[in-house]
């Protein structure tokens, strides 16, 4: 069975500090990597995307992948309330053909902002 | 450029009852996929198609149908509704069926329960 692992809070923090959130997975062969968040009552939308070992940074986000270790990040630096959601932690199905580009989800993870 | 739409966003259903949810993409993607959210369960998937004319099963798949009627849409069909389909059920969409670089879409999910 793949998983995808997530600890699933709350997680919160003070308004300006950074957030930092985490994910593992089982499937040695997933090569994309994916952190979608989701306000309550929304659906979820992508805020970074990775695919090599690494740091990646789009503004204020961070996302760090370590292949050998199986492990996916997600730094939120300079937090704001806005940023209070539930971030999905998301990995490509390894394989062949149609599935290849399935995703497996984690449950999540709540951030919560403290103004 | 509407996106991932789909119809209806709230649905009430007595046990046993039929219905069909309905998504369409305006964005030429190739592949389409149904979730069901669940508290405490996460985007568990249901079916997918990789391709137009091509569907197949996902993680949860027992007691819905799916067409793919063309390549803009896909629809979910609850044959006789039970209270365990109780969910919140989102549409995808993504680009391409072979390049593992492409997300994931999200449309804004329809809201059912049955009674």
């Amino acid at each position: 069975q793949k998983e995808v692992e997530q600890n699933s809070g709350p997680l919160s923090v003070p308004e300006g500090a950074i957030a930092s959130l985490n994910c593992t997975y089982s499937d040695r062969g997933s090569q994309s990597f994916f952190w979608y968040r989701q306000y309550s009552g929304k659906s979820p939308e992508l805020i970074m995307s990775i695919y090599s070992n690494g740091d990646k940074e789009d503004g204020r986000f961070t996302a760090q992948l370590n292949k050998a270790s199986q492990y996916v990040s997600l730094l939120i630096r300079d937090s704001q309330p806005s940023d209070s959601a539930t971030y999905l932690c998301a990995v490509n199905e390894a394989g062949y053909g149609g599935s290849q580009g399935n995703l497996i989800f984690g449950k999540g993870t709540k951030l919560s902002v403290k103004p | 450029n509407a996106g991932v739409t789909q119809t209806p966003k709230f649905q009430v259903l007595k046990t046993g009852q039929s219905m069909t949810l309905q998504c369409a993409q305006d964005m030429n993607h190739n592949s389409m996929y149904w979730y069901r959210q669940d508290p405490g369960m996460g985007l568990r998937l249901i079916y997918y198609s990789a391709s137009e004319g091509t569907t197949d099963k996902g993680e949860v798949p027992n007691g819905y149908n799916v067409s793919r009627l063309n390549k803009r849409e896909f629809s979910l069909r609850l044959e006789s509704a039970a209270p365990s389909q109780t969910s919140v059920y989102f549409c995808a969409s993504r680009a391409q069926r072979d390049r593992i670089t492409d997300t994931q879409y999200f449309g804004p999910g329809t809201r059912l329960t049955v009674l």
